[in-house]
């Protein structure tokens, strides 16, 4: 098992230009989650998903879409890109809360 | 809105000397969860505590749950460089979400 992947590992933006973060899981879990990690901070979740066609907000959802049509797959959308987005995204995925928490190796996006 | 507060930010030990991590919530737990993140690394599980004054050993690891459920804490005994990163507790509050602690950062020199 691959476990949790995430595209791409790194990127650079122009303000205002969009993207979207991928992240695939192959653990048929039906949880997962998007974090941003902020120089020095924790985590601080930003949507989650408790199944396909699911989700719902975390802490900081400003800035910020997701979708979750099958079960393995959780992109992340950035459509007006500003700097303050600038930080390092995790996506996690779990077979239940509260459970054990399987995070990706994580996409370093920067925005000048 | 709910808070994990974690202290100390930073510690720094020399090799072989012990560290503590300290995780504090206002209000009740249902559980909290630690993870290890390496350098350029991603948070690795290493431990749910559930029940009020539980205790887990991981090898030099021991992870305490405090009686009110409101605080939680990591001891490592005699530390090693492969203990270098920054450990994160995690709270949940009967919800299907973490959040997350600010985290502490050890440094160990040989």
């Amino acid at each position: 098992n691959a476990g949790v992947t995430q595209t791409p590992k790194f990127r650079i933006l122009k303000i205002g230009q969009s993207m979207t973060l991928q992240c695939t899981q192959d653990m048929n879990h039906n949880y997962m989650y998007w974090y941003r990690q902020d120089p020095g901070m924790g985590l601080k979740l930003i949507y989650y998903s408790v199944g396909a066609g699911i989700t719902d907000k975390g802490e900081v959802p400003n800035g910020y879409n997701v979708s979750r049509s099958t079960t393995e797959d959780f992109p992340l959308r950035l459509e007006l890109a500003a700097p303050s987005q600038t930080s390092v995204y995790f996506c996690a995925s779990s077979y239940k809360p509260p459970g054990e928490q399987y995070f990706g190796p994580g996409t370093r996006l920067t925005v000048t | 809105g709910q808070q994990v507060m974690q202290i100390p930010q930073y510690q720094h030990v020399q090799e072989g000397e012990d560290f503590t991590t300290y995780c504090n919530s206002s209000t009740t737990l249902s559980n909290i969860q630690w993870y290890k993140q390496r350098p350029g690394g991603h948070p690795v599980f290493l431990i749910q505590l559930v029940k009020s004054g539980e205790v887990k050993k991981q090898k030099r690891l021991t992870f305490q749950f405090g009686e009110a459920k409101k605080n939680s804490s990591l001891h490592i005994t005699a530390t090693q460089t492969t203990d270098v990163g920054t450990y994160f507790c995690a709270g949940s509050y009967n919800t299907d979400k973490l959040i997350f602690g600010t985290g502490t950062r050890l440094q160990v020199f040989p």
